[in-house]
């Protein structure tokens, strides 16, 4: 089946734009996840959507970032006012239902605040 | 303390060997453990979870030492395809979220 897709896979920007940035995880997968990884970095944790319950947004870094998802489909991670250092690969994964289960990464999306 | 530690590496072997990675985790309740695999500019993919008992999948080991806290990633007859970020990853008592280390490099000579 269809893994977990994410678009754009390239993003330019100029500071002080918005971008927008899309996650499709797999049908049927309840949770849905976003990290953010800089060059040569590790995974930094961002935010968590489990079913309709509340996300956790403990990981965001700064107002600027926010993320919806409507029921247990697509996912929207906004940047506002982007900054140089918001530079990084944008990774979604989805699984099943917890934490407990593996989670599917998607190729992410390569945003570059310029 | 990082939540979860792993052997800074980078890890350069010969092709044929047996390399083992270590990694350590802070949180006691941690209840899943997994070891992730990373190309270079690519997504992670699950290698194998981490069972209490240890596991074997081909020529990968995973061993748990729940009194240590401490996860171990063995791989024997290394090949060159092996080369990767290798990706410690560790539930950190909530069911919300996992934590990962933030990987050890192996390299793979021929």
């Amino acid at each position: 089946g269809a893994g977990v897709s994410q678009s754009p896979s390239n993003k330019v920007t100029e500071k002080g734009k918005d971008v927008e940035l899309r996650c499709d995880p797999i049908s049927g997968h309840t949770a849905l996840y976003w990290y953010r990884q800089r060059l040569g970095q590790g995974l930094e944790f961002l935010i968590y959507f489990q079913g309709n319950s509340a996300p956790d947004k403990s990981g965001l870094p700064s107002d600027r970032f926010s993320a919806e998802r409507t029921g247990e489909s697509v996912s929207t991670l906004t940047i506002q006012r982007t900054q140089q250092e918001d530079s990084a690969v944008y990774l979604c994964a989805s699984s099943l239902d917890s934490s407990y289960n593996e989670q599917f990464f998607g190729p992410g999306t390569r945003l570059t605040v310029l | 303390r990082k939540e979860v530690e792993q052997d800074p590496g980078p890890f350069n072997v010969p092709e044929g060997a047996t390399v083992a990675f270590n990694c350590t985790y802070s949180n006691s309740a941690s209840q899943s453990f997994f070891w992730y695999r990373q190309d270079c500019r690519k997504e992670p993919k699950l290698l194998m979870s981490v069972y209490s008992s240890g596991n074997e999948d081909g020529r990968f080991t995973a061993q748990l030492n729940r009194a240590s806290q401490y996860i171990s990633l063995l791989i024997r007859d290394s090949k060159l395809s092996d080369s990767a970020t290798y990706l410690c990853v560790v539930n950190t008592g909530s069911a919300r979220q996992l934590t990962f280390g933030s990987g050890t490099q192996l390299t793979v000579l021929p």
